[in-house]
């Protein structure tokens, strides 16, 4: 049972650098959020996604984007990462159907230089 | 949006009983969500209030208030692999989920 993935699950990033945080899930959920998690600030929302081929902004989005071409697969792309955005990066997917709790990826530690 | 608080820290010994408070001010309510959190590892799933009332479900119970914007995670006859981060999260109308900071809970033998 894999239930849902993220890769890498470490990095180290320059400055100015792309970066792609790949989540994959094989639950059929069909809500996927991403989240960054920094010390005493708790998890914060950065997009989420309710359904295939669709988008929204969470709490933090500013500097990231996102995709949803399939119900499995919910990428995040750091455009030009900053230091800022060192961060712990967790994936997550929900059945709205059920009681939506949210099920998560084992995260994804990005440090950016 | 949603504003979560819970306590920072909190240290409790071994057999002992610990309650988590979070209080809530959101723009629109739809279930409220406890997650534990190991130290490197990623939150998993304790309990759901949806409605006002006490959730029970082995050692832990979760308490809702709605009108209140109150909710409680109970842990009993703690153990030491207890020792955790513990989320207080609300979700909206939008099915997003928000959460608060965290309660470190410490467990003393």
């Amino acid at each position: 049972i894999a239930g849902i993935t993220q890769a890498p699950t470490s990095q180290i990033l320059a400055a100015g650098r792309r970066m792609t945080l790949r989540c994959t899930q094989d639950m059929r959920h069909n809500a996927m959020y991403w989240y960054r998690q920094d010390l005493g600030l708790g998890l914060r929302l950065i997009h989420y996604s309710n359904t295939a081929g669709t988008t929204g902004k969470g709490e933090v989005p500013d500097g990231y984007s996102v995709s949803r071409a399939n119900t499995d697969d919910f990428p995040l792309t750091l455009a030009s990462a900053v230091p800022s955005q060192t961060s712990v990066y967790f994936c997550a997917s929900s059945d709205s159907a059920d009681t939506g709790e949210l099920f998560f990826g084992e995260g994804s530690r990005l440090t950016v230089l | 949006g949603q504003n979560i608080d819970q306590p920072t820290e909190m240290t409790a010994t071994e057999g002992a009983i610990v309650q988590i408070n979070c209080t809530y001010q959101t723009s629109g309510f739809n279930g409220l969500f406890w997650y534990q959190q190991h130290a490197g590892e990623a939150p998993t799933f304790l309990s759901y209030n949806v409605l006002d009332g006490l959730e029970e479900k082995g050692r832990f119970s979760s308490f809702l208030s709605r009108s209140k914007g109150y909710s409680y995670l109970l842990l009993k006859e703690l153990q030491m692999k207890d020792s955790a981060s513990y989320l207080c999260a609300v979700r909206d109308a939008d099915y997003k989920l928000s959460f608060g900071a965290g309660t470190t809970v410490t467990v003393r033998a």
